[in-house]
């Protein structure tokens, strides 16, 4: 079955600690996008991407780096200069941008102990 | 900057009634896509509804249909016969051809009480 898939479900981090968040699709898009989740704040944006190689910065980048090598991977670190990191991720995933449907995966809960 | 607002933060509804949800949203673009996701307890993501702004018609799926004003840029989603099933985060979100990902509101949370 085509999806997206993200892993992993729940996380633990120690203050100072850089985790990384993994998110692969296999159906082929060409773009990928990378949302937090806080209560009453909806989604906002981390990172984009839209082709291999080639990333954009969203509204609050800070703190969190990204790569993507292959097309079907875009991995998210969230790293230690990340003040608040407690949220959930959502990663996603589209043909292309403006006219067509966001596939969402399931998650991953990131708590900072 | 495009915007998305959901002025509406928790809304309840008996289970067989109709209840709308708001949406309204700030944009200079006259070509440009508008939805409606739900997110159920599992959190996972699912798109309910999209309305392409060229389109007058109002779009509909099954229970769940559109009132769409571009002139007053507002979105509203209306659910009939609403079901447990139902009971949910409703995020309204927008996106155009300017090569930018999706905008999100700040969501609804529908209870359906039975």
């Amino acid at each position: 079955d085509g999806g997206i898939t993200q892993s992993p479900k729940y996380l633990f981090r120690k203050e100072g600690q850089n985790v990384t968040l993994s998110c692969e699709q296999n159906l082929n898009h060409d773009a990928m996008y990378w949302y937090r989740q806080d209560p009453g704040q909806g989604l906002r944006l981390i990172y984009y991407s839209q082709i291999v190689n080639d990333f954009q910065k969203g509204d609050i980048a800070e703190g969190y780096s990204v790569s993507r090598e292959k097309k079907e991977s875009f991995p998210l670190t969230v790293t230690s200069a990340q003040k608040n990191p407690t949220a959930f991720y959502l990663c996603a995933s589209s043909m292309g941008f403006y006219d067509t449907e966001a596939f969402f995966g399931q998650g991953t809960r990131l708590t900072v102990v | 900057a495009q915007t998305v607002t959901q002025s509406q933060p928790e809304m309840s509804v008996q289970e067989a009634e109709t209840v709308t949800l708001s949406c309204t949203y700030d944009t200079s673009e006259s070509n440009y896509y508008l939805f409606w996701y739900k997110q159920p307890p599992s959190r996972q993501m699912i798109l309910v509804i999209r309305q392409e702004a060229y389109k007058q018609q109002n779009a509909t799926e099954n229970r769940f249909s559109v009132n769409f004003q571009k002139a007053a840029k507002s979105f509203s989603l209306k659910i009939s016969d609403s079901q447990l099933g139902d009971t949910a985060m409703y995020f309204c979100a927008f996106v155009y051809s300017g090569n930018t990902p999706l905008v999100f509101g700040k969501g609804t949370r529908l209870s359906v009480i039975a």
